[in-house]
């Protein structure tokens, strides 16, 4: 299994701004996510987070909106930019253990943001 | 494109009552599956993962059961309890892309 830490739990933000979400894991994980889950929705995924690399980014979101992060094997960033009220979601970082067809999925306590 | 829906949306059931939540796939090609509870305003919980050489995982009083011919998921709750109320979510590891899909959740609510 995987601990993971995700700070801030919840943040209240104006629009225009930005915030940086933080994503500790308790051991190295290979393949670590970022997903946002929007109210009343269920989960979907906005990029891989690539250790050293450019993160792969889903249809849909764009490094501008989201930069990601990834120093090392156990920590990740996730930045929304320029928010608006429409990013006023619950972010989570995840990570899958074990393989890409055999692991399975952990997620920190999520990020909740709201946007005014 | 793999879509993953959950049947009922949302349940009320009174304590004690034995319950089961579905979840069907879209395309059938899928290696694990993954079921997951949620608690309103926090993360998930990973309850049990079925791999894909297995068809069904224990745990304590959830049993969760795939059958990939059909592409359908079913998680079995026994003698249900108000602590069990939340959302509970599946989640298909898709061959191809080998990422997790979501399905659109139940919201079970116990009532004592």
């Amino acid at each position: 299994s995987a601990v993971i830490s995700q700070k801030p739990s919840r943040d209240i933000c104006q629009r225009g701004t930005s915030l940086t979400i933080q994503c500790q894991v308790d051991s190295q994980v290979t393949m670590m996510f970022w997903y946002r889950q929007q109210p009343g929705q269920s989960l979907t995924l906005i990029a891989t987070a690539n250790q050293g690399s450019e993160a792969t980014y889903e249809s849909g979101f764009v490094i501008d909106k989201f930069p990601i992060s990834r120093p090392n094997l156990t920590f990740s960033t996730l930045t929304v930019s320029n928010m608006s009220p429409e990013d006023s979601s619950i972010y989570l970082c995840s990570v899958q253990t074990g393989t890409t067809n055999t692991g399975e999925l952990f997620f920190g306590e999520g990020s909740r943001l709201t946007v005014l | 494109k793999q879509e993953v829906t959950q049947i009922p949306a949302a349940l009320s059931v009174p304590e004690g009552e034995n319950l089961v939540l579905n979840c069907s796939f879209t395309d059938s090609a899928i290696y694990n599956l993954q079921w997951f509870r949620q608690d309103p305003g926090k993360g998930l919980t990973s309850l049990l993962l079925i791999q894909s050489s297995q068809r069904e995982q224990t745990s304590g009083r959830l049993n969760a059961s795939l059958d990939k011919s059909s592409g359908r998921s079913t998680l079995y709750i026994a003698a249900s309890q108000p602590g069990d109320s939340a959302t509970y979510l599946c989640a298909g590891l898709t061959s191809g892309t080998y990422k997790y899909i979501f399905g659109t959740g139940t919201r079970l609510k116990v009532l004592a």
